[in-house]
Protein backbone atom coordinates (compact mmCIF):
# COMPACT_ATOMS: atom_id res chain seq x y z
CA UNK A 1 0.00 0.00 0.00
CA UNK A 2 1.42 3.24 -1.03
CA UNK A 3 2.19 5.82 1.89
CA UNK A 4 -0.61 8.78 0.01
CA UNK A 5 -3.19 7.48 -2.22
CA UNK A 6 -4.57 10.00 -5.27
CA UNK A 7 -7.27 9.60 -7.90
CA UNK A 8 -5.06 10.36 -11.03
CA UNK A 9 -8.34 10.98 -12.53
CA UNK A 10 -8.95 12.67 -15.61
CA UNK A 11 -11.50 14.91 -14.28
CA UNK A 12 -13.42 16.83 -16.45
CA UNK A 13 -15.56 19.46 -15.20
CA UNK A 14 -17.52 22.13 -16.84
CA UNK A 15 -16.71 26.21 -16.01
CA UNK A 16 -18.15 27.26 -12.36
CA UNK A 17 -18.61 23.91 -11.31
CA UNK A 18 -17.73 23.28 -7.63
CA UNK A 19 -14.29 20.74 -7.75
CA UNK A 20 -13.60 18.48 -5.08
CA UNK A 21 -9.70 16.42 -5.30
CA UNK A 22 -8.81 13.90 -2.65
CA UNK A 23 -6.02 12.37 -0.80
CA UNK A 24 -5.88 9.47 1.64
CA UNK A 25 -2.97 8.51 3.51
CA UNK A 26 -1.59 5.51 6.06
CA UNK A 27 1.23 7.73 8.16
CA UNK A 28 -0.42 8.88 11.16
CA UNK A 29 2.79 10.71 11.65
CA UNK A 30 2.32 13.24 8.82
CA UNK A 31 1.45 16.68 10.14
CA UNK A 32 2.27 19.11 7.25
CA UNK A 33 -0.47 19.06 4.68
CA UNK A 34 0.29 20.60 1.35
CA UNK A 35 -1.36 20.73 -2.34
CA UNK A 36 0.84 22.06 -5.32
CA UNK A 37 -1.22 23.38 -9.00
CA UNK A 38 1.31 22.01 -12.06
CA UNK A 39 0.90 23.37 -15.12
CA UNK A 40 1.73 21.19 -18.25
CA UNK A 41 5.71 21.05 -18.86
CA UNK A 42 6.29 23.99 -15.58
CA UNK A 43 7.24 23.27 -11.81
CA UNK A 44 4.78 22.18 -9.10
CA UNK A 45 3.32 25.67 -7.39
CA UNK A 46 2.18 25.91 -3.94
CA UNK A 47 -1.49 26.38 -3.75
CA UNK A 48 -2.31 25.79 -0.12
CA UNK A 49 -0.20 24.79 3.36
CA UNK A 50 -1.71 23.69 6.13
CA UNK A 51 -0.57 22.05 9.49
CA UNK A 52 -4.12 21.09 11.26
CA UNK A 53 -7.62 19.50 10.92
CA UNK A 54 -10.22 21.47 9.48
CA UNK A 55 -10.44 23.86 6.76
CA UNK A 56 -8.23 26.95 5.17
CA UNK A 57 -9.80 28.97 3.05
CA UNK A 58 -8.00 31.22 0.32
CA UNK A 59 -10.05 32.97 -2.14
CA UNK A 60 -11.78 30.34 -4.53
CA UNK A 61 -9.45 27.13 -2.54
CA UNK A 62 -10.48 25.11 0.43
CA UNK A 63 -8.05 23.09 1.75
CA UNK A 64 -9.22 20.07 4.28
CA UNK A 65 -8.16 18.09 6.96
CA UNK A 66 -9.68 15.02 9.03
CA UNK A 67 -5.98 13.41 10.58
CA UNK A 68 -8.84 11.30 12.25
CA UNK A 69 -10.26 10.03 9.08
CA UNK A 70 -6.65 10.35 6.96
CA UNK A 71 -7.83 12.32 4.06
CA UNK A 72 -7.64 15.39 2.86
CA UNK A 73 -9.14 17.77 0.12
CA UNK A 74 -8.88 20.10 -2.15
CA UNK A 75 -12.18 22.06 -3.15
CA UNK A 76 -11.98 24.65 -5.78
CA UNK A 77 -15.23 26.97 -6.35
CA UNK A 78 -16.39 28.64 -9.49
CA UNK A 79 -13.73 26.82 -11.93
CA UNK A 80 -12.34 28.05 -14.60
CA UNK A 81 -10.41 27.53 -17.21
CA UNK A 82 -7.12 28.34 -16.24
CA UNK A 83 -7.55 25.71 -13.10
CA UNK A 84 -7.08 23.36 -15.72
CA UNK A 85 -3.58 21.86 -14.65
CA UNK A 86 -2.47 18.66 -12.51
CA UNK A 87 -3.40 18.84 -8.77
CA UNK A 88 -0.75 17.03 -6.38
CA UNK A 89 -0.97 16.13 -2.20
CA UNK A 90 1.59 16.57 -0.56
CA UNK A 91 2.37 15.55 3.06
CA UNK A 92 5.28 15.51 5.86
CA UNK A 93 6.28 15.73 9.36
CA UNK A 94 8.70 13.68 11.82
CA UNK A 95 7.99 10.29 9.43
CA UNK A 96 11.29 8.82 10.67
CA UNK A 97 12.43 8.63 7.39
CA UNK A 98 14.47 11.68 7.32
CA UNK A 99 11.26 14.47 7.38
CA UNK A 100 10.93 14.48 3.63
CA UNK A 101 7.86 15.11 1.56
CA UNK A 102 5.49 12.43 0.05
CA UNK A 103 3.99 13.59 -2.84
CA UNK A 104 0.57 11.50 -4.36
CA UNK A 105 1.08 10.95 -7.98
CA UNK A 106 -1.43 14.07 -9.00
CA UNK A 107 -5.18 14.29 -10.03
CA UNK A 108 -5.50 15.82 -13.87
CA UNK A 109 -8.13 18.33 -13.94
CA UNK A 110 -9.86 20.01 -17.00
CA UNK A 111 -12.12 22.87 -16.38
CA UNK A 112 -14.28 23.47 -19.85
CA UNK A 113 -15.91 26.29 -21.26
CA UNK B 1 12.99 37.46 -6.01
CA UNK B 2 14.11 34.21 -8.30
CA UNK B 3 13.23 31.30 -5.97
CA UNK B 4 14.69 28.03 -7.10
CA UNK B 5 16.31 28.37 -10.31
CA UNK B 6 17.48 25.09 -12.72
CA UNK B 7 19.67 25.00 -15.48
CA UNK B 8 19.83 23.96 -18.37
CA UNK B 9 15.79 23.58 -19.26
CA UNK B 10 16.37 21.36 -21.70
CA UNK B 11 19.34 18.66 -23.18
CA UNK B 12 19.12 15.76 -25.27
CA UNK B 13 22.52 13.66 -24.01
CA UNK B 14 24.12 9.82 -25.60
CA UNK B 15 24.19 7.20 -23.89
CA UNK B 16 27.17 6.80 -21.65
CA UNK B 17 27.88 10.82 -21.38
CA UNK B 18 27.39 12.77 -19.00
CA UNK B 19 26.03 15.70 -17.32
CA UNK B 20 25.38 18.12 -14.40
CA UNK B 21 21.75 19.28 -13.50
CA UNK B 22 22.51 22.74 -11.98
CA UNK B 23 19.92 24.21 -8.88
CA UNK B 24 20.21 27.10 -6.65
CA UNK B 25 17.95 29.12 -4.72
CA UNK B 26 18.19 32.53 -3.33
CA UNK B 27 15.70 31.92 -0.23
CA UNK B 28 18.38 30.57 2.09
CA UNK B 29 16.78 27.77 2.62
CA UNK B 30 18.81 24.32 4.56
CA UNK B 31 16.99 21.90 2.93
CA UNK B 32 17.42 20.91 -0.86
CA UNK B 33 16.07 17.98 -3.30
CA UNK B 34 15.98 16.75 -6.18
CA UNK B 35 13.26 14.99 -7.78
CA UNK B 36 12.15 13.23 -11.00
CA UNK B 37 8.84 13.05 -12.74
CA UNK B 38 7.81 10.29 -14.93
CA UNK B 39 4.01 10.32 -16.66
CA UNK B 40 1.64 9.43 -14.66
CA UNK B 41 4.37 8.22 -11.81
CA UNK B 42 4.49 11.25 -9.88
CA UNK B 43 7.48 12.88 -8.01
CA UNK B 44 10.39 10.67 -6.94
CA UNK B 45 13.07 11.61 -4.73
CA UNK B 46 16.18 10.95 -6.21
CA UNK B 47 18.89 13.05 -2.94
CA UNK B 48 18.12 15.17 -0.16
CA UNK B 49 20.15 17.70 1.82
CA UNK B 50 19.64 18.87 4.88
CA UNK B 51 22.60 21.52 5.05
CA UNK B 52 25.71 22.51 3.30
CA UNK B 53 27.81 19.63 3.39
CA UNK B 54 25.35 17.12 4.17
CA UNK B 55 23.66 14.77 1.65
CA UNK B 56 21.32 11.35 1.53
CA UNK B 57 19.94 9.21 -1.01
CA UNK B 58 16.17 9.15 -1.50
CA UNK B 59 13.77 6.51 -3.27
CA UNK B 60 15.76 6.56 -6.77
CA UNK B 61 19.41 7.47 -6.05
CA UNK B 62 20.99 4.66 -8.52
CA UNK B 63 23.03 6.96 -11.63
CA UNK B 64 23.35 10.12 -9.56
CA UNK B 65 25.31 11.71 -7.22
CA UNK B 66 25.13 15.25 -5.71
CA UNK B 67 26.88 17.59 -3.59
CA UNK B 68 26.33 20.45 -1.53
CA UNK B 69 29.16 22.84 -0.73
CA UNK B 70 27.11 26.25 -0.05
CA UNK B 71 23.64 26.69 1.34
CA UNK B 72 22.83 28.17 -2.49
CA UNK B 73 23.55 25.38 -4.64
CA UNK B 74 22.64 21.49 -5.23
CA UNK B 75 23.55 20.00 -8.28
CA UNK B 76 23.04 16.67 -9.24
CA UNK B 77 25.61 14.71 -11.05
CA UNK B 78 24.59 11.67 -14.03
CA UNK B 79 27.87 9.96 -14.71
CA UNK B 80 26.87 7.66 -17.21
CA UNK B 81 23.46 8.28 -18.78
CA UNK B 82 21.31 5.85 -19.71
CA UNK B 83 17.49 5.75 -21.08
CA UNK B 84 15.93 4.77 -18.33
CA UNK B 85 16.91 8.76 -16.96
CA UNK B 86 14.39 10.37 -19.80
CA UNK B 87 12.95 12.25 -17.36
CA UNK B 88 11.99 15.96 -16.16
CA UNK B 89 13.79 16.56 -13.24
CA UNK B 90 13.11 19.31 -10.16
CA UNK B 91 15.19 20.65 -7.73
CA UNK B 92 13.27 21.86 -4.64
CA UNK B 93 14.23 23.76 -1.48
CA UNK B 94 12.45 23.90 2.10
CA UNK B 95 13.42 25.84 5.12
CA UNK B 96 12.67 23.04 7.36
CA UNK B 97 11.99 19.49 6.81
CA UNK B 98 9.06 18.14 5.71
CA UNK B 99 7.36 21.59 4.97
CA UNK B 100 6.20 23.42 2.04
CA UNK B 101 8.80 22.88 -0.85
CA UNK B 102 9.39 25.53 -3.66
CA UNK B 103 10.06 24.16 -6.65
CA UNK B 104 12.47 25.21 -9.84
CA UNK B 105 10.60 25.06 -13.27
CA UNK B 106 12.55 21.62 -14.16
CA UNK B 107 15.19 20.05 -16.85
CA UNK B 108 14.01 18.16 -19.39
CA UNK B 109 16.46 15.25 -20.16
CA UNK B 110 16.66 12.97 -23.13
CA UNK B 111 19.18 10.16 -23.34
CA UNK B 112 19.02 8.51 -26.27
Amino acid sequence: QKEVEQDPGPLSVPEGAIVSLNCTYSNSAFQYFMWYRQYSRKGPELLMYTYSSGNKEDGRFTAQVDKSSKYISLFIRDSQPSDSATYLCAMGGRTGGGNKLTFGTGTQLKVEL
Amino acid sequence: NAGVTQTPKFRILKIGQSMTLQCTQDMNHNYMYWYRQDPGMGLKLIYYSVGAGITDKGEVPNGYNVSRSTTEDFPLRLELAAPSQTSVYFCASSSGGGTEAFFGQGTRLTVV
